[in-house]
């Protein structure tokens, strides 16, 4: 039969207008979060972290927000550009193992303009 | 800042054949990761090394295979026998240790026939 594959979600964002990219992580434990971006052909880069003691860290023109109630991250990108368009992924560490990243599954953000 | 450096970039190969993937980490991290992207499972860890010492192997999908790191600038990733669901992109990665970042190179393209 057909193989099926991952069915990444898509953000759709004008150029200049904010992006919010959101992820569920699954271990209550972590203690250690980060965002990455990738373009086509490249490996993961990384873009912020963010450590479970911290609920909100900025860097340049991204902001990550960390919400340990519900397991939830999310990545705001402002004033979006065209070389903003990847695919982000959020991971999370395995408690215990600070080095071992667990990656979610991404979001593919698409800049128009 | 040369980064992670990954060769082969692209590989094609026939069923049965050995395969090597070759990873320089960036000088000074002391940790060194094997991660493999395929559509179907995203990006998972295969292998990781602390120190040149493999940490943990259970991502390793079967005994056809291994990863050695002989030296602070050098890992290898072997396939043997290769099979067509060995097809994926390979990247290596690399980090301080600890909560820190992992930085990944561009990776290997593989494509067993």
């Amino acid at each position: 039969g057909e193989s099926v594959g991952l069915h990444l979600p898509t953000l759709s964002v004008q150029e200049g207008d904010n992006s919010i990219i959101n992820c569920a992580y699954s271990n209550s434990a972590s203690d250690y979060f980060i965002w990455y971006k990738q373009e086509s052909g490249k490996g993961p880069q990384f873009i912020i972290d963010i450590r479970s003691n911290m609920d909100k860290r900025q860097g340049q023109r991204v902001t990550v927000l960390l919400n340990k109630t519900v397991k939830h991250l999310s990545l705001q990108i402002a004033a979006t550009q065209p070389g903003d368009s990847a695919v982000y992924f959020c991971a999370e560490n395995s408690p215990g193992t600070a080095s071992k990243l667990t990656f979610g599954t991404g979001t593919r953000l698409q800049v128009t303009l | 800042d040369a980064g992670v450096i990954q060769s082969p970039r692209h590989e094609v190969t026939e069923m049965g054949q050995e395969v090597t993937l070759r990873c320089k980490p960036i000088s000074g991290h002391n940790s060194l990761f094997w991660y493999r992207q395929t559509m179907m499972r995203g990006l998972e860890l295969l292998i990781y090394f602390n120190n040149n010492v493999p940490i943990d192997d259970s991502g390793m999908p079967e005994d056809r295979f291994s990863a050695k790191m002989p030296n602070a600038s050098f890992s290898t990733l072997k396939i043997q026998p290769s099979e067509p669901r060995d097809s994926a992109v390979y990247f290596c990665a690399s980090s301080l240790g600890g909560e820190s970042p992992l930085h990944f190179g561009n990776g290997t393209r593989l494509t067993v026939t």
